[in-house]
């Protein structure tokens, strides 16, 4: 399975944006890239996901490199309510069992400072 | 407001004891998931269902038992012979479990599990 490699921590101060990168070289064709949140003692929400093109939702954004190689989740104002655990994972839908379980790895701990 | 409960938030139990998590969804969604989450880790997938009165073992089944008797509801027995259950215990669900699919899952607030 493809790997993604994420820092480890990232500070931002509140309202300023933030880019959190995330590297994935081994990425094949199909895979989606996903990322979730997880705010402390909380259970992980969806945030954003795309394949090719850049994503915007209300959320975020998500930029993608065009070798998909790398890709970058933006949060344009970071607020207190952001400090949280982000995790980028890859999701094949063509990977049968693979496709619907969710491994996220150790993330990056995104603190927002006032 | 839709959404998935779990309860309760914070439980202990001697060692020895079985002890069943409760998960239930109005989300009307088709598939139900059960992760445990141990400190500075990721998620791993006890058990999984895509549709009432089917389930599937997961990478870490062992130890664990579920039931899916209704669509809203998705419980996890954690027995005794789980060798290092004190962790916290994540539910989730989805639209479906479709092949070729890749529906977000919604979770839980989550358990957070003691044993001693």
């Amino acid at each position: 399975d493809a790997k993604t490699t994420q820092p480890n921590s990232m500070e931002s101060n509140e309202e300023e944006p933030v880019h959190l990168p995330c590297n994935h070289s081994t990425i094949s064709g199909t895979d989606y890239i996903h990322w979730y949140r997880q705010l402390p003692s909380q259970g992980p929400e969806y945030v954003i996901h795309g394949l090719t093109s850049n994503v915007n939702n209300r959320m975020a954004s998500l930029a993608i490199a065009e070798d998909r190689k790398s890709s970058t989740l933006i949060l344009h104002r970071a607020t207190l309510r952001d400090a949280a655990v982000y995790y980028c994972i890859l999701r094949d839908p063509n990977s049968g069992a693979g496709s619907y379980q969710l491994t996220f790895g150790k993330g990056t701990k995104l603190s927002v400072i006032p | 407001d839709g959404g998935i409960t779990q309860s309760p938030k914070y439980l202990f139990r001697k060692e020895g004891q079985n002890v069943t998590l409760s998960c239930e969804q109005n989300l009307n969604h088709d598939a139900m998931y059960w992760y445990r989450q141990d400190p500075g880790q990721g998620l791993r997938l006890i058990y999984y269902s895509q549709i009432v009165n089917d389930f599937q073992k997961g990478d870490i089944a062992e130890g664990y038992s579920v039931s899916r008797e209704k669509k809203e509801s998705f419980p996890l027995t954690v027995t005794s012979a789980q060798k290092n259950p004190t962790a916290f215990y994540l539910c989730a669900s989805s639209i479906a479990l479709a092949a070729h699919s890749l529906y977000e899952q919604y979770f839980g607030p989550g358990t957070r599990l003691t044993v001693t």
